[in-house]
């Protein structure tokens, strides 16, 4: 496995269903990130983590929980989401978050594609 | 008022015509100015990136940044129908702090025709 990977690809929940999305990362970056993408909108900035510390929350609604155990993995636990949280959720990384942002190197995953019923 | 404004497309061109590809911005702060592509059902990936103003050429790609009019551009030469994806723009300001927020357009999807 090479980059970064992101299971699973595609997700169906309920409303009250609690599921998570896992993300894998094999290039030995210490900063992880996690972005919502909706049709016609920005990619917007969800949870940053740097070796494994978390150092960005952007105003997350508390049913998006993040988890990063080591610096290659991290989880986004999802519980009681709402029909607008249909989304494909993309998961990042970056050699850390104080290199030069010149390089605005962010690795993408392919993304989980997630539906709320 | 959107700090980045990108057009959505789609653009369609034929095979091996010049494409522009533009964003506009309102926060002078950006310093940092970068291009991602995006194909069906992938991630981004890192095309160019530029910094401040000027040009930068990679083949057949060409980033442009007029920080005066807070417009960059995109140019691809000799399209080809493997260009056909979503570019995606992206920016941030300088920082000595540590983490730098990148902001993204909306992307502009590009059909290149054979």
């Amino acid at each position: 496995e090479t980059g970064v990977t992101q299971t699973p690809r595609h997700l169906v929940m309920g409303m009250t269903n609690k599921k998570s999305l896992k993300c894998e990362q094999h290039l030995g970056h210490n900063a992880m990130y996690w972005y919502k993408q909706s049709a016609k909108k920005p990619l917007e900035l969800m949870f940053v983590y740097n070796f494994k510390e978390q150092t960005e929350n952007n105003s997350v609604p508390s049913r998006f929980s993040p988890e990063c155990p080591n610096s290659s993995h991290l989880f986004l636990h999802l519980h009681t989401l709402q029909p607008e949280d249909s989304a494909l959720y993309l998961c990042a990384s970056s050699q850390d978050t104080w290199t030069d942002i010149g390089t605005g190197e962010l690795f993408f995953g392919e993304g989980s594609r997630l539906t709320v019923l | 008022q959107k700090e980045v404004e990108q057009d959505p497309g789609p653009l369609s061109v034929p095979e091996g015509a010049i494409v522009s590809l533009n964003c506009t911005y309102s926060n002078s702060a950006f310093q940092y100015f970068m291009w991602y592509r995006q194909y069906s059902r992938k991630g981004p990936e890192l095309l160019m990136y530029t910094y401040s103003s000027g040009n930068k050429e990679d083949g057949r790609f060409t980033a442009q940044v007029d920080k005066s009019s807070k417009y960059i551009s995109l140019f691809i030469r000799d399209s080809q129908p493997s260009d056909s994806a979503t570019y995606l723009c992206a920016m941030s300001p300088y920082s000595n702090t540590g983490f730098q927020k990148l902001v993204f357009g909306t992307g502009t999807r590009l059909l290149v025709s054979p």
